[in-house]
């Protein structure tokens, strides 16, 4: 069994701030963790994974994550906030014996202002 | 373009109509996903498929949706006898065959069903 928790459904940053965004996941095997990103009326596109090897990964605009397995988190960082920036953003896991059957988090809006 | 194709972008349909929900993968890619999106929640599993054969259905409604993914075209989700609580995105996703092994799924703009 797998489940994930995004802690906050609304995150507000300004423009050139941190940004944070938290995932929390179950798994009773080693999991496959991925960050998406959805734009208003898209589809979800792939910002970063984690299968296994380094625990740090970087992925695409700036966005890194790092797995922690003792605090079985997963939260999505990016240094400086951009307006284009602003998106859904969509935590997911799944376990090596059917790594396309994911569970997704509920998901974060992230806004950004000027 | 090569992306994950999905038509209707949007549909509507009247109580008890059925709705059909069509959905081409990558080129290449021989595994297809189908999620739902209900407003303000996450994506919910519903069907893995692969040519011909329907892996894992755990995440389907016992009765009225069903899908498949015939040996030539599209793989195509069918809701019979629509209800007003079947109003959702429903997004397709794909993945090639050594995709099972990172799990990274490549998904299309999703078709939306509205149900009056």
């Amino acid at each position: 069994a797998q489940s994930v928790t995004q802690l906050g459904s609304h995150v507000s940053v300004s423009e050139g701030a941190l940004v944070l965004l938290r995932c929390n996941y179950s798994s009773s095997v080693p999991p496959y963790l991925f960050w998406y990103v959805q734009y208003p009326n898209q589809g979800l596109q792939l910002l970063l994974k984690y299968t296994t090897g380094a625990t740090l990964v970087k992925g695409i605009n700036g966005f890194e994550a790092e797995f922690k397995k003792s605090e079985t988190s997963f939260h999505l960082t990016k240094p400086s906030a951009h307006m284009s920036d602003a998106a859904e953003y969509f935590c997911a896991v799944s376990q090596n014996t059917n790594a396309g059957k994911s569970t997704f988090g509920d998901g974060t809006t992230l806004t950004v202002k000027p | 373009n090569a992306g994950v194709m999905q038509n209707p972008r949007h549909l509507v349909r009247r109580r008890g109509q059925e709705a059909r929900l069509r959905c081409s993968p990558m080129k290449g890619h021989s595994h297809v996903y189908w999620y739902r999106q209900l407003p303000e929640e996450g994506l919910k599993f519903m069907v893995y498929l692969q040519k011909e054969n329907i892996i894992d259905e755990s995440g389907m409604p016992k009765e009225r949706f069903s899908a498949e993914f015939p040996k030539e075209g599209p793989s195509i989700l069918r809701i019979q006898q629509v209800v007003r609580g079947d109003s959702a995105a429903y997004f397709c996703a794909s993945s090639p065959p050594q995709g099972r092994d990172t799990g990274e799924l490549f998904f299309g703009e999703g078709s939306r069903l509205t149900v009056l």
